[in-house]
């Protein structure tokens, strides 16, 4: 069964920096790209990153470009998003997913002082 | 960016009856492989979305055959047939055809 755990959520002061996790198992993992999905509180959902099976390639909106980084280790089947430079306009519930298939429960970042 | 134009917002049904949502898209969403990477997902309440339709017209794994979608090019529709209690909640589509992927806004099936 393909499990996907969110962590590291919680609130940050605008400007800090946040770096999620997810935990995946019941698959291979290497063999998957992965993606994170957001959604502000009451609001629809918006892609934020994609990385390819081996990490290689990465793909991200202008809203986030530049400030997020995608990663994986695919040694330890998690998949990271690092947040930087971050803006009230980045809370919301954070979803990893795998092909766009699974998700995880999601994880909530609040960014506000 | 491609914009996804989802209607209806909101979508009054009754139990038994029949849904349909549109999702029409800004430019064609036809890959260079020639497949069509729009997709459809239902989050309810409180819960993380899950896939319903793939690529169009495929049902994803366990989704009922109540659940269809259909289209081409920039026109998709997902019909839901003899909507049950839960089938309720906001559907989306998705284009993963091209960078930056993007979602319809999304539409509320309630009961009427």
């Amino acid at each position: 069964e393909v499990q996907l755990v969110e962590s590291g959520g919680g609130l940050v002061q605008p400007g800090r920096s946040l770096k999620l996790s997810c935990a995946a198992s019941g698959f291979t993992f290497s063999s998957f790209a992965m993606a994170w999905v957001r959604q502000a509180p009451k609001k629809g959902l918006e892609w934020v990153a994609t990385i390819t099976s081996g990490g290689s390639n990465t793909y991200y909106p202008d809203s986030v470009k530049g400030r997020f980084t995608i990663s994986r280790d695919n040694a330890k089947s998690t998949l990271y998003l690092q947040m930087d430079s971050l803006r009230s306009e980045d809370t919301a519930t954070y979803y990893c997913a795998k092909d766009l298939a699974y998700w995880g429960q999601g994880v909530m970042v609040t960014v506000s002082s | 960016d491609v914009v996804m134009t989802q209607t209806p917002v909101s979508l009054p049904v009754s139990l038994g009856g029949q849904a349909s949502i549109s999702c029409r898209s800004s430019q064609s969403l036809v890959h260079s492989n020639g497949n069509t990477y729009l997709h459809w997902y239902l989050q309810k309440p409180g819960q993380s979305p899950q896939l319903l339709i793939y690529r169009v017209s495929n049902r994803f794994s366990g989704v009922p055959d109540r659940f269809s979608g259909s289209g081409s090019g920039t026109d998709f529709t997902l019909k839901i047939s003899r909507v049950e209690p839960e089938d309720l909640g906001d559907y989306y589509c998705l284009q993963s055809t091209h960078f930056p992927w993007t979602f319809g806004g999304g539409t509320k099936l309630e009961l009427k």
